[in-house]
């Protein structure tokens, strides 16, 4: 299974960018790169994916290198609210047309006043 | 509004005890999911489902098995619960994999306290 590698802590100061990265250097050319984020004491929220472009919405860009060994989530004007956990996963193959979603450690945003 | 809904916020049960913990999605989702997240260690698979009937190992199947006799329900067992099993369980659906977008949507989760 693809692995993913993320810093452990990142901190952003209020209004400014949130740049967060992800290496995913074993990712194969049919595999997603899904991004969740984790407030305390709630479940794992859906932020965003994308396969091989650049992608957005109203939450967030996600970034993702020509080569697909790595990414990055911009929160482009964060604000406290978005102090959590981000995870970056890869969404493999589980076998036929199913996959699973395999979670790392993730990255503890910490967003200043 | 989707839900995904899991019977109990909290639970403690003894050591030795069989556990049920529940999770009902509302969604017709054919993917349901059953998570543990320990300090440190992030959230690891346990098991999952993509049909009735139907499951898959995780990554950390022992000590755990899975019943899913209702698409919109799955349900995590603990055979005889130790207490190296107290933590945070997280549910989830999603659709199947055919789809490009597979979005989890994830219950609040079960903090489980084995005494």
């Amino acid at each position: 299974d693809a692995k993913t590698t993320q810093p452990t802590s990142m901190d952003c100061a209020e209004g400014r960018a949130a740049n967060l990265p992800c290496n995913h250097s074993t990712i194969s050319g049919n595999e997603y790169v899904y991004w969740y984020r984790q407030i305390h004491s709630q479940g794992p929220q859906y932020i965003i994916h994308g396969l091989k472009n650049n992608e957005t919405n109203e939450m967030a860009s996600l970034i993702i290198t020509e080569d697909r060994k790595s990414s990055t989530l911009i929160l482009p004007h964060a604000t406290l609210r978005d102090t959590a956990v981000y995870y970056c996963i890869v969404r493999t193959r589980s076998g036929g047309s199913n996959y699973k979603l395999t979670f790392g450690k993730g990255t503890l945003l910490t967003v200043n006043p | 509004d989707v839900k995904v809904t899991q019977s109990s916020r909290y639970l403690v049960k003894r050591t030795g005890e069989k556990v049920f913990l529940e999770c009902v999605q509302d969604m017709d989702h054919e993917n349901m999911f059953w998570y543990r997240q320990d300090p440190g260690l992030g959230l690891r698979l346990i098991y999952f489902s993509y049909d009735v009937k139907m499951k898959e190992k995780g990554d950390i199947p022992e000590g755990y098995s899975v019943s899913r006799e209702k698409k919109e329900r799955f349900s995590l067992i603990l055979e005889s619960a130790s207490t190296n099993q107290t933590s945070m369980y997280l549910c989830a659906s999603s659709l199947l994999g055919v789809q490009e977008n597979t979005e989890a949507f994830f219950g609040q989760g079960t903090r489980l306290t084995v005494v």
